[in-house]
């Protein structure tokens, strides 16, 4: 069975800060996505790394996905309210077919 | 809006009852999938379907069952509901189930079992 964990579990912070969230495993993975949920709403796709080493932004936060593609880290830079939220990762693997989901990390950004 | 809709928004029933939970997946996407997120839990994948049959199953009771139709909807039947049935259940649709699996959300079903 391919674990995840997500690490920390809650993070409280004040606009402005920088914060990094981290998603870690010892199974490889193919792919690895990055999804963010409101409260009472489904998930939504922030990225997609694909290739060990990778990384991309969106705007403020910079996703890294590790070099054996078993671990991934999301940061975020001056952060603000609107970024409060679940922050999901989940990985694919291509053979089964199927994502596994970290259990998250609960953000809140105080204005 | 990711494209998936799922029907209905909310879903009130008592205890013994059995529901049913339906989901059209975006346009094009062969793979449905269904999640239960109970209160402050992250999304247990339950059960997933390409395009009609069954392809993984996950942590889900023998009372749920699930089934994916010739038109690709899908529906999550829960019977002899309990109290701890209660969640949001989401349905997910993508493209196919290789590399990249990149799954869009619908808006989720609330069942309150009283």
């Amino acid at each position: 069975t391919q674990l995840l964990e997500q690490s920390p579990q809650f993070l409280s912070i004040q606009e402005g800060e920088n914060l990094t969230v981290y998603c870690n495993s010892s199974s490889v993975f193919s792919s690895l996505q990055w999804y963010r949920q409101e409260p009472g709403e489904g998930p939504v796709l922030l990225v997609t790394v694909v290739t060990g080493g990778e990384v991309k932004k969106l705007k403020r936060l910079t996703f890294q996905f590790g070099d054996a593609r078993k671990d991934s880290s999301l940061h975020i830079t001056a952060a603000q309210p609107g970024d409060t939220g679940l922050y999901l990762c989940a990985g694919s693997d291509t053979n089964a077919g199927k994502s596994t989901f970290g259990d998250g990390t609960t953000l809140t950004v105080k204005p | 809006d990711s494209g998936v809709t799922q029907t209905p928004k909310h879903l009130i029933t008592a205890t013994g009852q059995r529901v049913t939970l339906r989901c059209s997946p975006r346009s094009g996407d062969l793979s449905v999938y269904w999640y239960q997120q109970s209160l402050d839990q992250g999304l247990q994948f339950l059960i997933q379907y390409y395009n009609g049959e069954e392809r993984a199953k996950g942590n889900i009771l023998e009372r749920f069952s699930a089934q994916q139709f010739p038109d690709l909807h899908s529906e999550l039947n829960l019977s002899s509901l309990e109290l701890g049935d209660s969640a949001l259940y989401f349905c997910a649709s993508s493209v196919d189930t290789s590399g990249g699996n990149e799954q869009f959300f619908g808006p989720g079903t609330r069942l309150t079992v009283l």
